[in-house]
């Protein structure tokens, strides 16, 4: 089982729908977790990170975290076709500062 | 503010060649990472650095991978030989302290062993 498990796509969804992504991860102890989109070609940059259970929300995008389900989700609420791109969840653990990333999930969105 | 620096950006040699990267991260920055990531999957962390002191190398294998960061700045990672495994994106990333939340990623260097 992968530490940190994603779907890779790609998530086709229309101009101005919610793309929503999933993530789930294996360690209990972990107490950091974070999102980033990275186009093709670049370098993944940090979109939202959120530490407690329940939602966060900053501006399109809403992270949802269930620490007894293990999974973290990311909203993005009126997609925009510049949205696409790959989402990485990571996973930091308590007692360390590594960060655990998944494999990513495409999203395309198309107008 | 600038951010992390990277070079080369490619980089394509052959196999049993020696090849570095080098990282200057964001000033102040104390914590350093470079990081390995194959097409389609996530980035892998090989080695951190807080200040120039190596924290965390268990993922980097050390019979062909080494790392530097004199006097707590710039880094240079360094594959010796080099094998056709080895071509993926080479990312270097800084934040401000260990555990602080956000690592901020420099562009990566692509590599291609023939």
């Amino acid at each position: 089982q992968k530490e940190v498990e994603q779907n890779s796509g790609p998530l086709s969804v229309p101009e101005g729908a919610i793309a929503s992504l999933n993530c789930t991860y294996s360690d209990r102890g972990s107490q950091s977790f974070f999102w980033y989109r990275q186009y093709s070609g670049k370098s993944p940059e940090l979109i939202m990170f959120i530490y407690s259970n329940g939602d966060k929300e900053d501006g399109r995008f809403t992270a949802q975290l269930n620490k007894a389900s293990q999974y973290v989700s990311l909203l993005i609420r009126d997609s925009q076709p510049s949205d696409s791109a790959t989402y990485l969840c990571a996973v930091k653990s308590y007692n360390t500062d590594k960060l655990i990333f998944g494999t990513g999930t495409r999203l395309q969105v198309f107008p | 503010e600038a951010g992390v620096v990277q070079s080369p950006r490619y980089k394509i040699i052959e196999k049993k060649q020696p090849v570095a990267f080098w990282c200057n991260p964001i000033s102040g920055h104390n914590t350093l990472y470079w990081y390995l990531q194959n097409l389609g999957q996530g980035p892998e962390l090989l080695i951190r650095y807080e200040n120039e002191e190596a924290v965390d190398d268990s993922q980097l294998p050390k019979d062909r991978f080494s790392a530097e960061r004199l006097k707590g700045v710039d880094s240079t990672l360094k594959i010796q030989p080099a094998e056709l495994g080895d071509s993926a994106v080479y990312l270097c990333a800084s934040s401000l302290e260990a555990g602080g939340p956000e690592q901020f990623f420099g562009p990566g260097t692509r590599l291609t062993v023939l």
